[in-house]
């Protein structure tokens, strides 16, 4: 909804630009990490996941880059597009089931 | 194909109320879950379910119950309700993949209690 993600970190850039999103997670023991993508008043959807084996994996205009050292992830989206507008939220599993989520970061695309 | 469906998307309740928040699924996933959306604060697991009668608390079960009788639906109860309570709900399910667990996400149901 429109009221979610006031006090959202932000990040602004151009149509055509690169973006990059980045992500702190809290858990080390963390093994499997998600990348989320929400527009307003939709639920999120499934964008790029990577296992904590590897630190880097491609998708179509999307790249997620991980580092266990200093337990951070990055969102890289090739050639930003006005749809590319939404909250990024990245999350991790330790292993089990539950999926914990990181506070979202506000994309805007401008034109 | 409908995925997971919430219903209702928009609920005002009073102080003490109770309600349930549904949630259903056609896509035979055995994880569901529960969420609670704040400004600023990203998506808080409330509850979650492994499979039809199991399930466990999240981060924030507190003022909220679950049961899974089936393996499609997954009802969330406001037992009293309170002005913390206001909220974006959102279910969620999966395949179940222990430490893989992609979520298809319901379009969410806003709570608002005065």
């Amino acid at each position: 909804g429109e009221s979610v993600g006031l006090h959202l970190p932000t990040l602004s850039v151009q149509e055509g630009d690169n973006s990059i999103i980045n992500c702190a997670y809290s858990n080390s023991a963390s093994d499997y990490f998600i990348w989320y993508k929400q527009e307003s008043g939709k639920g999120p959807q499934f964008i790029i996941d990577i296992r904590s084996n590897m630190d880097k994996r491609q998708g179509q205009r999307v790249t997620v880059l991980l580092n266990k050292t200093v337990k951070h992830l990055s969102l890289q989206i090739a050639a930003t597009q006005p749809g590319d507008s939404a909250v990024y939220f990245c999350a991790e599993n330790t292993g089990g089931f539950k999926t914990i989520f990181g506070a979202g970061t506000r994309l805007f695309v401008k034109a | 194909n409908a995925g997971v469906t919430q219903t209702p998307k928009f609920q005002v309740l009073k102080t003490g109320q109770s309600m349930t928040l549904q949630c259903a699924q056609d896509m035979n996933h055995e994880y569901m879950s529960w969420y609670r959306q704040d400004p600023g604060m990203g998506l808080r697991l409330i509850h979650y379910s492994v499979g039809a009668g199991i399930t466990d608390q999240g981060e924030v079960p507190n003022g909220y119950n679950v049961s899974r009788s089936t393996t499609e639906d997954f009802p969330l109860r406001l037992l009293s309700a309170a002005p913390s309570q206001t909220s974006v709900y959102f279910c969620a399910s999966s395949l179940g993949d222990r430490g893989a667990n992609v979520l298809t996400f319901g379009a969410g149901s806003r709570l608002t209690v005065l």
